[in-house]
């Protein structure tokens, strides 16, 4: 159980273009999603938290009109990319909960973003 | 704001040989998860802990919950090849839905 999936798996764009991604619960509804960022070797850092139904909770220093964050149904969360630049290219992973807020968190396999 | 210092940042070993890492924090956490992260996939959970001085394990895997909340360490016993990985510790505080991770462990298993 829990199983969070993530497509696409990786995805190459050009600069200027948008990209989405998404995250959903396959056996279980979540009501809270969360992104996290994670360059080469280095840790994850949570970029923002997806509320089903409500603007999501962006991280300081993450721009919201960037990194658009959408979780229209209780099994899906879409991180949307936009005019994307060199920069942005970085691994990108979900996650959510599969009980109350004391519960661990299941992730997805993550999307590797390349910008070029 | 909260921080977790997971050491060792990487390790060395020969198969066969047990291994240790551990986390610590500035301030007291409610919940401490252990995942394992292969290259190119997302952490898998490992170990969940829930209450101070909780010792829990998973086949060759353990991890305590410390008694002052504001630590927590893994032991892998025997190691063999396919533990090759980046280990994470994550606190969760009170109340707070999201969580903290460290700055991860990279195992390397000589054969």
């Amino acid at each position: 159980g829990a199983v969070v999936s993530q497509h696409p798996s990786w995805v190459i764009c050009k600069s200027g273009t948008s990209v989405k991604i998404e995250c959903r619960s396959l056996d279980f509804q979540a009501t809270t999603m969360f992104w996290y960022r994670q360059f080469p070797k280095k840790s994850l850092m949570l970029m923002a938290t997806s509320n089903e139904g409500s603007k999501a909770t962006y991280e300081q220093g993450v721009e919201k009109d960037k990194f658009l964050i959408n979780h229209a149904s209780l099994t899906l969360s879409t991180l949307t990319v936009t005019s994307a630049h060199p920069e942005d290219s970085s691994f990108y992973i979900c996650s959510a909960r599969d009980g109350g807020r004391g519960s661990p968190l299941h992730f997805g396999n993550g999307t590797r973003l390349t910008v070029t | 704001g909260q921080q977790l210092n997971q050491s060792p940042q990487s390790m060395f070993i020969q198969e066969g040989e047990d291994v240790s890492m551990n986390c610590t924090s500035s301030s007291i956490f409610n919940t401490w998860l252990w995942y394992k992260q292969d290259p190119g996939e997302g952490p898998v959970l490992l170990i969940a802990l829930y209450k101070a001085g909780e010792l829990t394990s998973n086949g060759r895997l353990t991890a305590q919950f410390g008694i002052t909340r504001k630590d927590s360490f893994l032991n892998i016993s025997a190691s063999i090849p396919s533990d090759v990985g980046i280990y994470f510790c994550a606190g969760q505080g009170g109340g707070a839905q999201k969580l903290v991770f460290g700055q991860g462990t990279r195992l390397t298993i000589n054969p």
